[in-house]
């Protein structure tokens, strides 16, 4: 399985910034997740990230809220972009294992925004 | 939207107790995964169910898909404490390649 890691680990943020995750993989993938996990709900997919096309959003999830990045096979960043304390949440970015439908997780972003 | 819906929420087990953890989607899947997170860790990939009516066992743990492909479960014999985290279905079938919806997680607590 590959080797996932995000950054930050966490962070506090006030109301009205932006913060940007990044997600490194050790390997190329050409699947790749962002999910969002708030407090005591489950796991709910903000968009898919293939590279060389465009993120492809879930209902409730638009680009300007949540931009996305995917220069590569080994890399993407999502934007939470003019926050609110609703955003607060763990933010998770997973690869999918080609030809398969497993994922794989990297550890989470835990976002507090005040 | 396919939807997945899963009971119970939480479970408190004493240790050496049996737990099983229920899976039902609103669509037929085309495969079931079943996840593991920690406390305070991140999901992990368990185990993956394709056919109709299967079952699989890893260990202490068993799991089966139903025979209409909308429902699956996890049971596991005689829990320890290291079985302590949420467990996870997520299901595969709509139109999207490779995207999982998941179900509400059960959280299973293990007395010692």
């Amino acid at each position: 399985s590959a080797v996932i890691s995000q950054k930050p680990s966490r962070d506090i943020c006030q109301r009205g910034t932006s913060l940007t995750i990044q997600c490194q993989v050790d390997s190329q993938v050409t699947m790749m997740f962002w999910y969002r996990q708030q407090p005591g709900q489950s796991l709910t997919l903000i968009a898919t990230a293939n590279q060389g096309s465009e993120a492809t959003y879930e209902s409730g999830f638009v680009i300007d809220k949540f931009p996305i990045s995917r220069p590569n096979l080994t890399f993407s960043t999502l934007t939470v972009s003019n926050m609110s304390p609703e955003d607060s949440s763990i933010y998770l970015c997973s690869v999918g294992r080609d030809g398969t439908y497993e994922q794989y997780f990297g550890p989470g972003t835990r976002l507090t925004v005040t | 939207g396919q939807q997945v819906m899963q009971i119970p929420q939480y479970q408190h087990v004493q240790e050496g107790e049996d737990f099983t953890t229920y899976c039902n989607s609103s669509t037929t899947l085309s495969n079931i995964q079943w996840y593991k997170k920690r406390p305070g860790g991140h999901p992990v990939f368990l185990i993956q169910l394709v056919k109709s009516g299967e079952v699989k066992k890893q260990k202490r743990l068993t799991f089966q898909f139903g025979e209409a492909k909308k429902n699956s479960s996890l049971h596991i014999t005689a829990t320890q404490t290291t079985d302590v985290g949420t467990y996870f279905c997520a299901g595969a079938g709509g139109t999207s390649y490779g995207k999982l919806t998941f179900g509400q997680g059960t959280i299973l607590t293990v007395h010692p």
